[in-house]
């Protein structure tokens, strides 16, 4: 009941096509959810978040899109450009109580330039 | 702003020896977290701390692992005697619930060798 699934595993993607990596939750009391982006050497730093009360989220070329009554969640990003190419993790808390991120597998995004 | 601080970044060991890792986490941070990155399992919460607290030790593998918090800018995890599968990438991360913020800043990791 804990597990986020993530999909797909990798990713390539042409340079200005869009990238969407899906997350799928079983705990509905998760009410925060995160995407973290991770380069190689680095520790994964946060993208963007969207709290359960709203259907979208966007910063720039990263949009969230979260729908509450299939528990799934997905980031889009726009325009890929290869800077973009890095490992995302999706994750969900229960920031009311425990606030333990639970973290999907990683999808390997790779951007051709 | 420095971020949050690990050392050593890379430790590479002999099986049944003694490993410390540190994190200093970020100044005024509340919370602190320990995560284990692995190919097979991901990213693992181990244990985490708010106001040197720890809340929840549930994701520690084994009595081989302890992790101490004794002030608010320095957390250790030590790995004793440590295994061959103990190899990872260990992050530290941490957080300012003050000021309601959810978000995590991770370190930049340790990475563990136990040949």
């Amino acid at each position: 009941q804990q597990q986020v699934k993530q999909s797909p595993q990798s990713l390539i993607v042409q340079k200005g096509g869009i990238s969407i990596i899906n997350c799928a939750y079983e705990n509905t009391a998760f009410d925060y959810f995160p995407w973290y982006q991770q380069f190689p050497g680095k520790g994964p730093a946060l993208l963007i978040a969207i709290r359960p009360d709203v259907s979208e989220k966007k910063e720039g070329r990263f949009t969230i899109s979260f729908n509450k009554s299939a528990k799934q969640f997905s980031l889009h990003i726009m325009d890929s450009q290869p800077g973009d190419s890095a490992t995302y993790f999706c994750a969900a808390s229960i920031e009311s109580g425990a606030q333990k991120l639970v973290f999907g597998q990683g999808t390997r995004l790779t951007i051709n330039p | 702003d420095a971020g949050v601080i690990q050392s050593p970044r890379h430790e590479v060991t002999e099986m049944g020896q003694e490993v410390t890792l540190r994190c200093k986490p970020i100044s005024g941070h509340n919370s602190l977290f320990w995560y284990r990155q692995t190919m097979m399992r991901g990213l693992e919460l181990l244990i985490y701390f708010n106001n040197n607290v720890p809340i929840d030790d549930s994701g520690m593998p084994e009595d081989r692992f302890s992790a101490k918090m004794p002030n608010a800018s320095f957390s250790t995890l030590k790995i004793q005697p440590s295994e061959p599968r103990d190899s990872a990438v260990y992050f530290c991360a941490s957080r300012n619930t003050n000021i309601g913020s959810y978000e995590q800043y991770f370190g930049p990791g340790t990475r563990l060798t136990v040949t």
